[in-house]
């Protein structure tokens, strides 16, 4: 089975900081990685994947996420927030070869102030 | 083109009522996903639909929990006899088949409020 651990719940910054939201998951055999992002009373968009290949992945809106099979991480970061990047992001994963189904965390909710 | 739609988006029922909650996935994806995302649990899996094959009910949380696709496109999630522990929120997630793995696309959900 797979468990994914996003390690902050809420998370405030100012705007034009960087900001970094961790992942950290635990499954038995390889895994594909994601991270949604849900604005207010909106549906789960895709903001970037990591099934193979280069370890960092960049996403929309700036944002990228690095792969670290040792430490089965996988951070969220992005250089300078933005008024709308305000939203609740999910960690989530697949396993290689299973069942489709994505298994999240909790989710961490951004807030970005002025 | 037309994303996945979910209706109502809203419904409040009085507990112990059957509630039906709807799906249009995004024509031409065979692949059909059901999720719960309550206040305590997080977002968690319910049942997964994939063309003419027996679905996935692992995630069912109880007996009260039902779904059906009917076609192959449209799906209906019932929960019978409802108890304030299943007001959540219910997403519903589409994909086109194959592997290694292709996007879900998810609907705005359904809020389900049971008094």
């Amino acid at each position: 089975a797979q468990s994914v651990t996003q390690l902050d719940s809420q998370v405030p910054v100012f705007e034009e900081a960087p900001v970094e939201l961790r992942c950290n998951y635990s499954s038995s055999v390889s895994v594909y990685l994601f991270w949604y992002v849900q604005y207010p009373n909106q549906g789960l968009q895709l903001l970037l994947k990591y099934l193979s290949g280069s370890t960092l992945v960049k996403g929309i809106n700036g944002f990228e996420a690095e792969f670290n099979k040792s430490q089965t991480s996988f951070h969220l970061r992005k250089p300078s927030v933005h008024i709308s990047d305000t939203a609740e992001y999910f960690c989530a994963v697949i396993p290689k070869g299973g069942s489709e189904k994505l298994v999240f965390g909790k989710g961490t909710k951004l807030t970005v102030n002025p | 083109g037309a994303g996945v739609s979910q209706s109502p988006s809203n419904k409040v029922t009085e507990k112990g009522k059957d509630v039906e909650l709807r799906c249009d996935p995004i024509s031409g994806h065979t692949a059909l996903y059901w999720y719960r995302q309550s206040l305590g649990q997080g977002l968690e899996f319910l049942i997964y639909f994939q063309g003419n094959s027996a679905p996935d009910k692992s995630g069912l949380p109880s007996d009260r929990f039902s779904a059906e696709r009917t076609g192959g496109s449209v799906s209906t999630l019932t929960i019978q006899r409802t108890q304030q522990e299943d007001s959540a929120v219910y997403l519903c997630a589409s994909s086109l088949p194959g592997r290694p793995y292709n996007e879900q696309f998810f609907g705005p959900g359904t809020r389900l409020t049971v008094l």
